[in-house]
């Protein structure tokens, strides 16, 4: 399979702990996202990387939440002292070089329950 | 970005044509209109995408028309298997820059 990878699928964790999320995304793809979803909503923009560096952070992505592309392969997401309201799904997307209209390839998500 | 609008549920039966419409109004010269497909719990499916008329593919049609403040996917004898959140998205640069999803319309097919 080719497609964007996402691990761990499924995250428990207790309120206060660190949880970290990676993303392997379509091996020739130089940009890479990352959103976030809540029930009943549509992904939201939380940053983007082109190769290792990260380009645009959205306001969401608080002091708590950091995110690193080395070698611009893989990519990792963590959240520091988590809180409920960090539940949600966290979804990664992966892009073609130079394509300007064209189409994010997403992977299947991690979903994040904080207790 | 323009903002889009459209229909939070829509219901239909297996066989039949459904359209969603999607109403952007604000729509720049540059921004193509991309519609996306998701299923509970999976990421985001890219379905199609259009600048002006028609698209086809061998899943969607996309119609716009010459104002291009509105679009219409149309997804021919449906099945239950597209049972799913259907997003609309106007944006230029949808290969290279962040997307800005709303909440979708909730397509339900009955048997």
């Amino acid at each position: 399979d080719t497609g964007v990878s996402q691990d761990p699928r499924h995250k428990i964790t207790k309120r206060g702990q660190n949880v970290t999320f990676r993303c392997d995304p379509i091996s020739e793809h130089n940009r890479l996202y990352w959103y976030r979803q809540t029930l009943g909503q549509g992904p939201e923009f939380l940053t983007y990387f082109q190769n290792e560096a990260q380009l645009e952070k959205s306001r969401l992505l608080s002091d708590r939440f950091s995110a690193e592309r080395p070698k611009g392969s893989f990519s990792t997401l963590e959240i520091q002292r988590t809180e409920q309201g960090d539940s949600a799904m966290y979804l990664c997307a992966s892009s073609s070089r130079d394509r300007e209209a064209g189409e994010q390839f997403f992977g299947p998500g991690t979903r994040l329950t904080v207790l | 970005l323009a903002k889009t609008t459209q229909p939070i549920s829509m219901d239909s039966y297996e066989g039949q044509e459904v359209n969603i419409t999607c109403s952007h109004n604000n729509i720049a010269t540059n921004d193509y209109i991309t519609w996306y497909q998701q299923f509970p719990s999976q990421g985001p499916r890219f379905i199609i995408q259009g600048y002006k008329t028609k698209v086809t593919n061998e899943v969607a049609s996309l119609f716009i028309p010459a104002d291009r403040k509105s679009s219409t996917l149309s997804l021919p004898r449906v099945s239950l298997s597209d049972t799913a959140v259907y997003y609309c998205l106007v944006a230029t640069d949808t290969g290279r820059r962040a997307l800005t999803f709303g909440s979708g319309t909730r397509l339900q097919v009955q048997p």
